[in-house]
């Protein structure tokens, strides 16, 4: 069985400061790996994925995640936000030929002005 | 059409009633799931299916739980004699290749309260 584990529930930063959200995983075959935000009232939108090759990947709205498969995490980076970005953040693993992903209970990023 | 279209977007239900959740897919997408996520927490998956085939429903709580995609586009998710636990947003999402491999487009929603 595999499980997700969101380090920090909420994160407050100010606008234009670096954020890091954590995201450990654990699992005992080989994995995709997922971040998704979802604003107010919207569904879950994808932002970036890992699936093979090079660790870091980059996602939509200047995101980014490196897969460290030595720590079994995919940490979700960006080096300076905006208040738009204030939404909660999921991150999820998918098993190969599984379908279903396993979800984290997500991190509330709140930036301020 | 351009997104996951889910209907109605809010549901109240007395306890004991039945309900049905739609979910329009995005035209072309083999893959379909359906997740629950109670307030506060990440999505928990249902059910998947692959075209009209239903692959794994190992994540429906109970026998009250039942979904169908009779010909492979539109999805149905039924809860029969609602309880108050039920209440939850249920999340369809739809990916173009089999297993959501490339990561899924989620519906708004259907947010389900049982009173």
């Amino acid at each position: 069985a595999q499980s997700v584990t969101q380090l920090d529930s909420q994160v407050p930063v100010f606008e234009e400061a670096p954020v890091e959200l954590r995201c450990n995983y654990s699992s005992s075959v080989s994995v995709y790996l997922f971040w998704y935000v979802q604003y107010p009232n919207q569904g879950l939108q994808l932002l970036l994925k890992y699936l093979s090759g090079s660790t870091l990947v980059k996602g939509i709205n200047g995101f980014e995640a490196e897969f460290n498969k030595s720590q079994t995490s995919f940490h979700l980076r960006k080096p300076s936000v905006h208040i738009s970005d204030t939404a909660e953040y999921f991150c999820a693993v998918s098993e190969y030929n599984a379908g279903k992903s396993t979800f984290g209970d997500g991190t509330t990023l709140t930036v301020k002005p | 059409g351009a997104g996951v279209s889910q209907s109605p977007r809010y549901k109240v239900a007395k306890r004991g009633q039945d309900v049905a959740l739609r979910c329009d897919p995005i035209s072309g997408h083999v893959s379909l799931f359906w997740y629950q996520q109670a307030l506060g927490q990440g999505p928990e998956f249902l059910t998947y299916f692959q075209n009209e085939a239903q692959l794994d429903k190992s994540g429906l709580p109970s026998d009250r739980f039942f979904a169908e995609r009779p010909e492979g586009s539109v999805s149905t998710l039924k809860i029969q004699r609602t309880q108050q636990e039920d209440s939850a947003v249920y999340l369809c999402a739809s990916s173009l290749k089999p297993i959501g491999r490339d990561g899924y487009t989620f519906g708004s929603g259907t947010r389900l309260t049982v009173v």
